[in-house]
Order: C-alpha cells, then structure tokens, then sequence
C-alpha cells in the first residue's frame, strides 16, 4: 500500500488558517486522497477527499499538487473545536480495495 | 438512525469473562468495519463486512475474536476469555461502497 507522510504535531491560533501537509510520493493513479480527523474521546470523521482537482466543502478544502505526490487540508478559520488528530490517508475506491489504513495523523493543537 | 451506533459505550469486564459488542450502522450502508484503538495508540484494522460476508479477518488478534453480521445490518463482535490487553476503544464504522466511512462513538473496553 502507497504509504503518507504527516508532521507528528502543528500548532495554530484561533480563527488564523492552518494548512495541514502530506506527502505521498508513492501515490498511483487509482488512489483518492482521504483526509479525516478524530477529536478527543471520539471516532474519526470524515473530512474531505479528492483525486486530482482541488476540493471544497464546509469543512475544508484540498489543495492537490500537480504532481499528486503531496496535498494539503486547508481549514479557513481555526476554532478551539478543530483540535484533533488529522489524518491522511490513500485509499483505491471500488474494486476489492476497500480498507482504511491510518497511521499516525497529525495532532493539531489550536490557541485561544 | 442518522448515525453508526455503538452499544454499550462502556464495559468494564473481569479478565477470563466474554464480552459482546453492538454496532448499528447506518441504514443502507452495505460496508460494515470494526477498528480499535488501544490508549495512546493509532486505529488497529479488525474485520471488514460486505453484505453478511466478512471478505477480510485479517485484522482479528486471535482465535478469541469473532464477530457476524446479520440481515445486512447489525454486527456483534465478540471476545471470549478477555484478556488485559484486550484494553481498547472498539470502533465501529459503515460505508457505502467507495464513500467515506462515518465512524461510532465506540465501546470502551477495560479488562480487570
């Protein structure tokens, strides 16, 4: 499986943007990339996912490179409420690839 | 409902006892996955459902996990003869082919 790369932790100010990074230079062609977050005593959500183009959607955006070998969560404004383990993950949708792999995440840690 | 559904959302069980999980997905969803995240640690694949069939236990610890699924619906994982370790968050997640999964609340297991 095509692994990602995420920074252990990020830190950000309340109501400034983040941009979260992930590299994932073995990527294929077939792989979506999913982004989602787990807040504290919770199960993961989801957030966003995208192949190519770039993504919106209420909760954030996806900045894809050209190259598709990293990509980035964009979160507009920061709340307290985003503090959270973000994940990045590739993910082959359809056919017999169907599983979720998380790794580490990034602990995104947000100032008031 | 409008949301996975995990019951009960905590267990507190003498080491050597068995132990049943619930988990409702949603309605539809005919993906159905069990995580489980140890404290401080990343989410652990278990089992993966399509339908009634579990194509994928590769994720199971040991012979003393087992889990099914009926009508297409609700999963019942079980561990016989519970161990400390067995110590976790259980997860519970349902999809519809290709989508984004949407996550319970999870279960709490503690061992004593």
């Amino acid at each position: 499986d095509a692994k990602t790369t995420q920074p252990n932790s990020m830190e950000s100010n309340e109501e400034e943007p983040v941009h979260l990074p992930c590299n994932h230079s073995t990527i294929s062609g077939t792989d979506y990339i999913h982004w989602y977050r787990q807040l504290p005593s919770q199960g993961p959500e989801y957030v966003i996912h995208g192949l190519t183009s770039n993504v919106n959607n209420r909760m954030a955006s996806l900045a894809i490179a050209e190259d598709r070998k990293s990509s980035t969560l964009i979160l507009h404004r920061a709340t307290l409420r985003d503090a959270a383990v973000y994940y990045c993950i590739l993910f082959k949708s359809g056919g017999s690839n169907y599983k979720l792999t998380f790794g580490k995440g990034t602990l995104l840690t947000v100032n008031p | 409902g409008a949301g996975v559904s995990q019951s009960p959302s905590n267990k507190v069980t003498e080491k050597g006892k068995d132990v049943e999980l619930r988990c409702d997905p949603i309605s539809g969803h005919t993906a159905l996955y069990w995580y489980r995240q140890s404290l401080g640690q990343g989410l652990e694949f278990l089992i993966y459902f399509q339908g009634n069939s579990a194509p994928d236990k590769s994720g199971l610890p040991s012979d003393r996990f087992s889990a099914e699924r009926t009508g297409g619906s609700v999963s019942t994982l079980t561990i016989q003869r519970t161990q400390q370790e067995d110590s976790a968050v259980y997860l519970c997640a349902s999809s519809l082919q290709g989508h984004g999964y949407t996550f319970g609340s999870g279960t709490r297991l503690t061992v004593v």
